[in-house]
């Protein structure tokens, strides 16, 4: 079975840092996708970024970038020039392609942008 | 952009009761889930629905839970004897196959 592990329960950073979300997992799969969803207070579940794991490239989405590092299994999440409106909860998931096609989530990491 | 719509946004009943939770999938998606989040705590897998059957459930979803696809557009999640544990945000989605899953903005079910 897949897990996914967020190693940061809370981070805090002023706004305009930049900040790095950790987030490890563990497959026996080759072939999978990697996601970053965002949730604000409301609690909706807005995607950030994805990553195709066959893909070497690091995926990018304006101020937000990945590190994927596949041997190591990591999945990092950089946001650069941090605003007030990046606070939120932020989960890292883990798709396979086999099968179901089911999202494991990792527990969360709360990121706080501090004016 | 088209979007999940899920309703009620809160639904607030009796423990013993039946609920039904409602949600409209994106149009031309054919997968569709239903994800449950504890308050503070991860989003869970329940279960997906492709060609009018489960292709999957976690353990969480027993026999208390059924879901169905009524007409073309519909897809509900129907729990019945809620218990107070329950209570949860639950989050419908959708996708085409081998792309990231839509999730609509949840229903806030609380069991009182």
């Amino acid at each position: 079975a897949q897990t996914v592990t967020q190693s940061q329960p809370e981070m805090s950073v002023q706004e305009a840092e930049t900040v790095t979300l950790s987030c490890t997992y563990d497959t026996s799969e080759s072939n999978y996708y990697l996601f970053w969803y965002k949730q604000p207070p409301s609690r909706q579940m807005i995607l950030v970024i994805r990553q195709e794991a066959y893909k070497q490239q690091n995926a990018t989405e304006n101020r937000f970038s990945v590190n994927f590092q596949k041997a190591a299994k990591s999945f990092s999440l950089k946001i650069s020039d941090s605003q007030l409106g990046d606070t939120a909860m932020y989960f890292c998931a883990f798709l396979r392609l086999q099968g179901a096609q089911k999202l494991v989530f990792g527990q969360g990491t709360r990121l706080t942008i501090n004016p | 952009e088209p979007e999940v719509t899920q309703t009620p946004s809160h639904q607030v009943t009796q423990m013993g009761q039946e609920v039904i939770l409602r949600c409209v999938p994106i149009s031309n998606h054919l997968y569709f889930y239903w994800y449950r989040q504890i308050l503070g705590q991860k989003v869970e897998f329940l279960v997906s629905f492709y060609n009018n059957e489960i292709s999957e459930k976690s353990e969480i979803f027993d026999d208390q839970f059924s879901v169905e696809r009524p007409d073309g557009s519909n897809f509900t999640l129907k729990i019945r004897s809620t218990k107070l544990e329950d209570s949860a945000m639950y989050f419908c989605a959708s996708s085409p196959r081998f792309q990231p899953q839509h999730f609509g903005d949840g229903t806030r079910l609380s069991i009182l």
